[in-house]
């Protein structure tokens, strides 16, 4: 049972324009929403949070939008650079979980020049 | 800081062969995560450490997987006996717990292939 979906195995885009990747949960215990990206042979790094009493939370170029009622989380990154070209993994922390994330299949990112 | 260390980078082994990946966390972090990476699942938390003392380990997959942390600054994750559906990247991941986003630092992750 997925707790966290990314329903998008990939996504290409064209550098300067806007890309959005999507990521859906199931557990309301959710506090804390984190994105992460990965380059190969390295691991996750971290990119941004949202608290769950929060709606959008923005570094950058960078904004997490987070839909409560809807339990869907989107991250926008304007403008889309080709440095930007990644796997982006969505994750959720639980309330008492000690710390625990738990991460979504992600996404993989292609930024077109 | 040299961030989270891990090692080996890449393990080539033969099936029935014991594997020992080894992680040193972020000085100062007080938790401990090792995740399993894989096309079909995924990022898999295995197991994760509070202050040395393990905490979940429901994700380790079976019998045959061992953790330990001995000490704040070294932990290790065994494989024995190794098969081929265990290759996979094993990263460790480190952390200050607190309150507020708990934000893991990773480690640049260990490639195990088991022929």
């Amino acid at each position: 049972d997925q707790q966290v979906k990314q329903n998008s195995p990939s996504l290409s885009v064209q550098e300067g324009r806007i890309s959005i990747l999507n990521c859906d949960y199931t557990n309301s215990m959710f506090d804390y929403f984190l994105w992460y990206k990965k380059y190969p042979a390295e691991g996750p790094t971290f990119l941004i949070s949202i608290s769950s009493i929060k709606d959008k939370n923005e570094d950058g170029r960078f904004t997490v939008f987070l839909n409560k009622s809807a339990k869907h989380l989107s991250l926008h990154i304007v403008p889309s650079q080709p440095g930007d070209s990644a796997v982006y993994f969505c994750a959720a922390s639980r309330r008492g979980s000690q710390g625990n994330l738990i991460f979504g299949k992600g996404t993989k990112l292609s930024v077109k020049p | 800081d040299a961030g989270v260390i891990q090692s080996p980078r890449h393990e080539v082994t033969e099936m029935g062969q014991e594997v020992t990946l080894r992680c040193k966390p972020i000085s100062g972090h007080n938790s401990l995560f090792w995740y399993r990476q894989t096309m079909m699942r995924g990022l898999e938390l295995l197991i994760y450490f509070n202050n040395n003392v393990p905490i979940d380990d429901s994700g380790m997959p079976e019998d045959r997987f061992s953790a330990k942390m001995p000490n704040a600054s070294f932990s290790t994750l065994k494989i024995q006996p190794s098969e081929p559906r265990d290759s996979a990247v094993y990263f460790c991941a480190s952390s200050l717990v607190f309150s507020g986003a708990n934000v893991l630092t990773f480690g640049a992750g260990s490639r195990l292939t088991v022929l």
